[in-house]
């Protein structure tokens, strides 16, 4: 079974300032889909990046970049520019095809002024 | 675009009563999910539908479990008789095409069984 792990509990960063968030999972598979979903207090989680496995770049979106090392399975999450509205619950989680979902245990992001 | 509703937001019962969630999906979206988040860990899936289909409930408790999505649209979700351990924010999502496709959440009910 696919197993997700993300190794820091809690986070804290200076607004304005860059933050990376640390992912790893364990798959024999070669083609699978990682995310990272953002879940602020009280509200819903949405979907912050996705990145497909058979894709050597790295996906971007807006302050949002993924790093991600397929052979170390390895896939951190950097935010830039930190705002106060990046505090939330980050989740990573990993996808294969006809599978579901599998999460991570989340890792809790404050971002201080 | 109206989002993944749904009711309610809160819910406090006592052990082996009974609660029922429901949820709302975006229109249109054939793909729906039911998720368990227990208090420090992320989601887990409970089950998907395809439409009016069961494509995955490998990880639904059936003995206290179920659901339904009559006519392909909104769904509920059943435990009976609920368990000190059933206490747990319960997610839906929904998704336009098959789970490849961007899922998006619901505000998610929050469950405290005494």
């Amino acid at each position: 079974a696919q197993t997700v792990t993300q190794s820091q509990p809690e986070m804290s960063v200076q607004e304005a300032e860059t933050v990376t968030l640390s992912c790893t999972y364990d798959t024999s598979e070669n083609n699978y889909y990682l995310f990272w979903y953002k879940q602020p207090p009280s509200r819903q989680m949405i979907l912050v990046i996705r990145q497909e496995a058979y894709k050597q770049q790295n996906a971007t979106e807006n302050r949002f970049s993924v790093n991600f090392q397929k052979a170390a399975k390895s896939f951190s999450l950097k935010i830039s520019d930190s705002q106060l509205g990046d505090t939330a619950m980050y989740f990573c989680a990993f996808m294969k095809q006809g599978t579901p979902l599998v999460f991570g245990k989340g890792t809790r992001l404050s971002v201080i002024a | 675009e109206a989002g993944v509703a749904q009711s309610p937001r809160y819910k406090i019962i006592e052990k082996r009563q009974s609660v029922a969630f429901w949820c709302n999906p975006i229109s249109g979206h054939a793909t729906l999910y039911w998720y368990q988040q227990i208090l420090g860990q992320g989601p887990k899936l409970l089950i998907q539908f395809q439409n009016n289909g069961v494509v995955d409930d490998s990880q639904l408790p059936k003995d206290r479990f179920s659901a339904e999505r009559l006519k392909g649209v909104d769904s509920t979700l059943k435990i009976q008789p609920a368990k000190l351990e059933d206490s747990a924010v319960y997610l839906c999502a929904s998704s336009l095409g098959g789970p490849l496709e961007t899922q998006y959440f619901g505000p998610g009910t929050r469950l405290l069984v005494l």
